[in-house]
């Protein structure tokens, strides 16, 4: 079974629009972490969000920011007044497991593509 | 943030050679590194996750034997592909994770290819 589900290979957004892009997860671990990811045609990973599971405000980092539905183990990325640079591709991963038995798995990805 | 150096950034090499991918930790210790493998316009698949001073943990279906993994310091895992083949062509990604887990940082990975 997957661990990440991200159901929206493509998106197409409007410049200056916002975005949301789905991620959710599935876990039996108490204590895990969740991570949001660009990456450029370039390949290199960046980092933008992290959320832990026992934190009680949704994560914000400037434009980013995370919808943690802890029920519904989901955890959406919402990125506010979209740029033109913002088109990548879109990971949302899992760390779960105990020190020195981690894991840190990622979902398939969403294509994101900001129109002028 | 903190920096993971992974080398070399491409390498092409014949078959039947091995190759040594080197993923290190520039300003932190990471205990735990996890390698990826990532196909064209496909997500991160993990590997296998390297512990400092243990043996690494692998994913089901990776061969051990022939992705060999070694994390023998706080700073440096390495990942060696034995007896390359064409179809171990791909992309490889490492991962350090910070102490808290709350940060995963990535090299810049390599991109392997085996004539």
């Amino acid at each position: 079974a997957q661990k990440i589900t991200q159901t929206q290979p493509g998106m197409f957004v409007q410049e200056k629009e916002a975005v949301t892009l789905d991620c959710t997860y599935d876990t039996s671990d108490p204590s895990y972490g969740l991570f949001w990811y660009k990456q450029p045609s370039s390949g290199e990973m960046i980092f933008l969000i992290y959320q832990g599971s026992y934190d009680q405000q949704n994560a914000t980092e400037g434009r980013y920011s995370l919808n943690f539905q802890k029920a519904r183990k989901s955890a959406n990325l919402v990125i506010s007044a979209s740029q033109l640079g913002d088109s990548a591709m879109y990971f949302c991963a899992m760390r779960e497991g105990n020190f020195g038995n981690e894991k840190l798995t990622f979902g398939t990805g969403t294509r994101l593509t900001i129109i002028p | 943030g903190a920096v993971v150096s992974q080398h070399p950034s491409w390498v092409i090499c014949k078959s039947g050679t091995s190759v040594k991918i080197e993923c290190r930790s520039l300003d932190f210790q990471a205990t735990t590194m996890f390698w990826y493998r990532q196909f064209p316009k496909q997500s991160l698949m993990l590997m296998a996750t390297s512990n400092e001073g243990s043996k690494a943990t692998y994913e089901q279906g990776v061969e051990k034997d022939k992705f060999l993994i070694n994390h023998a310091s706080l700073t440096l895992s390495t990942l060696t592909v034995t007896s390359a083949h064409p179809e171990d062509s791909s992309f490889y990604i490492c991962s350090a994770l910070g102490a808290l887990g709350t940060e995963a940082f990535f090299g810049q990975g390599t991109r392997l290819t085996v004539v």
